[in-house]
């Protein structure tokens, strides 16, 4: 079955570090990606999604791109802040139903 | 607008019990989705709802139940409570096409605890 791969957390950087969280996926078809982020105490937020292949989705500073190739979506930013620190997710959307698939989730920890 | 709003947002429950949450989705969105999310397994689905009609269903026992009034505001059942039932469980709406690709906004979740 379609399935979420997320390298596992937590993760701990500086602030102004650079950031990659890596997200592989295993579907059929061609689903859609997304990146959902929450934090403490609160649901989740979407960050961005990419709908098909060599699509780039960014955000608030934060970017990932579709590749097909290597089944990948990672998450990058070039410089977090300390209110970065939050859970995020990697969710896919299979394609001709309305089921989500997410990761398990990494937790992102950005000190001062 | 306003979100997607959960009630009550915590709850205690002893096992054998049941329990219902509720959400209403934000205004005008058909489709509501209902999530578990455990520190063990995750986020996993356990089904959705649009017009009423429920559109798809995870792999969760019988125990677990959902309904979609006409005003699009949602309620998940939970009978004979195990303590493994205890998690945050979030609801999410859609727009109002409910396609796949439309975002869902998220509610705040409401926090399970089966002793």
């Amino acid at each position: 079955g379609n399935s979420v791969t997320q390298m596992e957390g937590p993760v701990t950087l500086s602030e102004e570090a650079f950031l990659t969280i890596n997200c592989t996926y295993t579907a059929t078809g061609y689903p859609s990606l997304f990146w959902y982020v929450q934090y403490p105490g609160e649901g989740l937020q979407l960050l961005l999604k990419a709908t098909k292949a060599d699509d780039k989705g960014s955000n608030k500073g934060f970017e990932a791109t579709y590749r097909k190739e290597t089944t990948s979506f990672h998450l990058e930013k070039g410089s977090v802040q300390v209110s970065d620190s939050a859970v995020y997710f990697c969710a896919l959307s299979e394609e001709g139903t309305y089921k989500y698939i997410f990761g398990t989730g990494t937790r992102l920890k950005v000190l001062a | 607008k306003a979100g997607v709003t959960q009630t009550p947002r915590y709850l205690i429950k002893t096992r054998g019990q049941q329990v219902t949450l509720s959400c209403s989705p934000i205004s005008g969105h058909r489709s509501v989705s209902w999530y578990q999310q455990t520190p063990g397994q995750g986020l996993q689905f356990l089904f959705e709802y649009f017009s009423e009609t429920q559109r798809n269903k995870g792999n969760f026992p019988g125990r677990f139940s959902g309904r979609q009034f006409s005003n699009s505001r949602s309620e998940m059942n939970v009978s004979t409570l195990e303590l493994g039932d205890s998690a945050l469980y979030l609801c999410a709406s859609r727009g109002a096409s409910g396609g796949v690709q439309n975002e869902q906004f998220f509610g705040p979740g409401t926090r399970l605890t089966v002793l």
